[in-house]
């Protein structure tokens, strides 16, 4: 079974430049999440969809990330402008339901100088 | 969700069992312990989860105390490839249900 699969594996741009990741979660999957992790924590939750729908976006900082999962299926999440502090590996996870267990993409590694 | 507490780090000698900890006192009726582990530089990898009963998988067990207020993760023979940083997470049922990680315990494996 092929697993989640994330792209780029590395990203390095300047700050107030703009980014987007992409994410393919396993066949199946109804759930679908992005994580934020920074050196040295664990990882933060930004997003979380069911399908094509947002369940929880409490932590996603608004003003410059947004998200978006046309078709219930790949997903894309933008940094526009993109802040020192945003480097960091972004991690994509699905789950069949929101209640089974979460497969984890290998993560995008973000630096912004 | 409930929050969990793990000490920071341990450390266990390669072949023997690690028994990792997790309180979690204010888990509630509903929420289910999961076991998580991140190896360095890969994504977090799923472990084992549970409610009230005890769990085995070819991974690990899973021991939750009868008041549901802690947890102990066991690996019963650790290998080198088992140093990582084990999550413990309390997560409720249901709709909207999220994992919440914590900053997690690293194991180190010793040869």
């Amino acid at each position: 079974e092929a697993g989640v699969a994330q792209s780029p594996r590395y990203k390095i741009i300047e700050k107030r430049q703009s980014v987007a990741f992409w994410c393919n979660p396993i066949s199946g999957h109804a759930t679908l999440y992005w994580y934020q992790q920074i050196l040295g924590q664990g990882p933060k939750l930004l997003i979380q969809f069911q399908n094509n729908g947002v369940v929880d976006d409490s932590q996603l900082p608004k003003d410059r990330f947004s998200a978006e999962r046309l078709k219930g299926v790949d997903s894309t999440l933008k940094i526009q402008p993109a802040k020192l502090e945003d480097s960091a590996v972004y991690l994509c996870a699905s789950s069949f339901t929101q209640q089974s267990e979460a497969f984890f993409g290998q993560g995008t590694r973000l630096t912004v100088v | 969700d409930a929050k969990t507490t793990q000490p920071p780090s341990m450390d266990c000698a390669e072949g023997r069992a690690a028994n990792l900890p997790c309180n979690h006192s204010t888990i509630s009726g509903n929420e289910y312990v999961y076991w998580y582990r991140q190896i360095h530089s890969q994504g977090p990898q799923y472990i084992i989860h549970g409610l009230k009963n005890n769990e085995t998988n070819e991974m690990a067990s899973l021991i939750i105390t009868e008041d549901r207020k802690s947890s102990t993760l066991i690996l019963p023979h650790a290998t080198l490839r088992d140093t990582a940083v084990y999550y413990c997470i309390v997560s409720k049922t249901g709709a909207n249900s999220k994992l919440t990680f914590g900053k997690g315990i690293t194991l180190s494996v010793r040869p």
